[in-house]
């Protein structure tokens, strides 16, 4: 299994509500991160954990809050958003040891927020 | 700071001809150097990448790339494009030296026509 699988595909969600996404990987990655790409932009790295430990938050707003519970699984659970949190996010794993080289993407969950 | 610059943000060419996609990069660290595509409503996909070695890389699918340290550019090429190579194209580096973090440039479209 060379795939990182994100759930679900599309989600529409209002901004009192509580979801999740969910990403999974069976490559043995122990590296996985979250990006949120808005439209005609390029991705930006929110989150990042290392042997399911948080190594990495680039200043994300706490309405957004990631958990790893096991080395094959990501969740982004997501709190109070805000319509300008809709976006592209993307999920993505690696081999701790090659790091950002051998990033693995996922095909990521379409948020809308109304 | 790493940084990356796609000057161009569209480019279309017609079925059968050369592209070239441009990229420029600013580190004051060695670097390693990627280019992702993204097809329309998917995640990223690797394209190819320059870890050491050769300064010419090539893809399955036909598209080459050739790093150029003293121009600090990753330019990508393809001699003759398909109407299903229409989509965005990312360039994005990260520090040799130990980095999780992927840091894309704003990406280039590529419309083929017919």
């Amino acid at each position: 299994d060379t795939e990182v699988t994100q759930t679900p595909k599309h989600l529409v969600m209002g901004m009192t509500n509580k979801k999740s996404l969910k990403c999974e990987q069976h490559m043995g990655h122990r590296a996985m991160y979250w990006y949120k790409q808005k439209a005609k932009k390029p991705p930006e790295l929110m989150f990042v954990y290392s042997y399911e430990k948080l190594s990495i938050n680039e200043s994300v707003p706490s309405r957004f809050s990631p958990e790893c519970p096991n080395s094959s699984l990501l969740n982004l659970h997501l709190h109070a958003l805000q319509p300008e949190d809709s976006a592209l996010y993307l999920c993505a794993s690696s081999d701790s040891s090659t790091g950002a080289y051998g990033y693995t993407f996922g095909s990521g969950t379409r948020l809308t927020v109304v | 700071a790493q940084s990356v610059t796609q000057l161009d943000s569209q480019v279309p060419v017609f079925e059968e001809a050369p592209v070239e996609l441009r990229c420029n990069y600013s580190s004051s660290v060695s670097v390693y150097l990627f280019w992702y595509v993204q097809y329309p409503n998917q995640g990223l996909q690797l394209l190819l990448k320059y870890l050491s070695g050769s300064t010419l890389v090539e893809s399955i699918n036909g598209f080459e790339a050739e790093f150029n340290k003293s121009q600090t550019s990753f330019h990508l090429r393809k001699p003759s494009v398909h109407i299903s190579d229409t989509a965005e194209y990312f360039c994005a580096v990260t520090r040799r030296d130990s980095s999780y973090k992927l840091i894309f440039g704003s990406g280039t479209r590529l419309l083929v026509r017919p």
